[in-house]
């Protein structure tokens, strides 16, 4: 079965700092990577996706995240942590690539952001 | 609407209650979904729906979770007999089936039930 790792239930930054949240996934194959935020009381909305190509994908809000088949990794991250930053992030995939498939998700990842 | 849309926001159930949860997709989007996410946890698949078949429901937690989408548009979450573990947030999500291989759905604000 495909699965997401995000390390870090808790994260926190300073405002103007690197924010760095790591998921990794396991997969026999490169899967659909998609990272979505959640802000309270919010749905989810996509950040930014990896399917083909450029293995450095940037986002919306000046998020990035760079898929790393050899470290089975897609993680993300922002030069410069904004107050309004602050929710909650989740990794997810598609493991068959198909238009449709459901998508399994981390445990997610909140991210604080300190004045 | 611009987005997908779930109604009711909230809702409070007792204990055996039924219930029954909507959403209204993205007009035009042939494929919908529904997550359960518990507190504190990523959404976890319930079911999908392309059109009005339903072709996954391998989430669906037990015989009293029960979806569908007659009409390949608005589409019903239903939980018959309510128990407390059934607390959660109840998302639905849609997408447009390209023929390219590129997926994204697109989620809604989500129900939050709370079975008292």
């Amino acid at each position: 079965a495909q699965s997401v790792t995000q390390l870090g239930s808790h994260v926190s930054v300073s405002e103007g700092a690197l924010v760095l949240l790591r998921c990794n996934y396991s997969s026999s194959v490169p899967p659909y990577l998609f990272w979505y935020v959640q802000y309270p009381n919010q749905g989810l909305q996509l950040l930014l996706k990896y399917t083909t190509g450029a293995t450095l994908v940037k986002g919306i809000n000046g998020f990035e995240a760079e898929f790393k088949k050899s470290e089975t990794s897609f993680h993300l991250t922002k030069p410069s942590a904004h107050m309004s930053d602050a929710a909650e992030y989740f990794c997810a995939v598609n493991p068959q690539k198909s238009s449709g498939d459901k998508l399994t998700f981390g445990t997610g990842t909140r991210l604080a952001v300190r004045p | 609407g611009a987005g997908v849309s779930q109604s009711p926001r909230y809702k409070v159930a007792k204990r055996g209650q039924d219930v029954a949860l909507r959403c209204d997709p993205i007009s035009g989007h042939v494929s919908l979904f529904w997550y359960q996410q518990a507190l504190g946890q990523g959404p976890e698949f319930l079911t999908y729906f392309q059109n009005e078949a339903q072709l996954d429901k391998s989430g669906l937690p037990s015989d009293r979770f029960f979806a569908e989408r007659p009409e390949g548009s608005v589409s019903t979450l239903k939980i018959q007999r309510t128990q407390q573990e059934d607390s959660a947030v109840y998302l639905c999500a849609s997408s447009l089936v390209r023929a390219e291989l590129s997926t994204e759905a697109f989620f809604g604000q989500g129900t939050r039930l709370t079975v008292v």
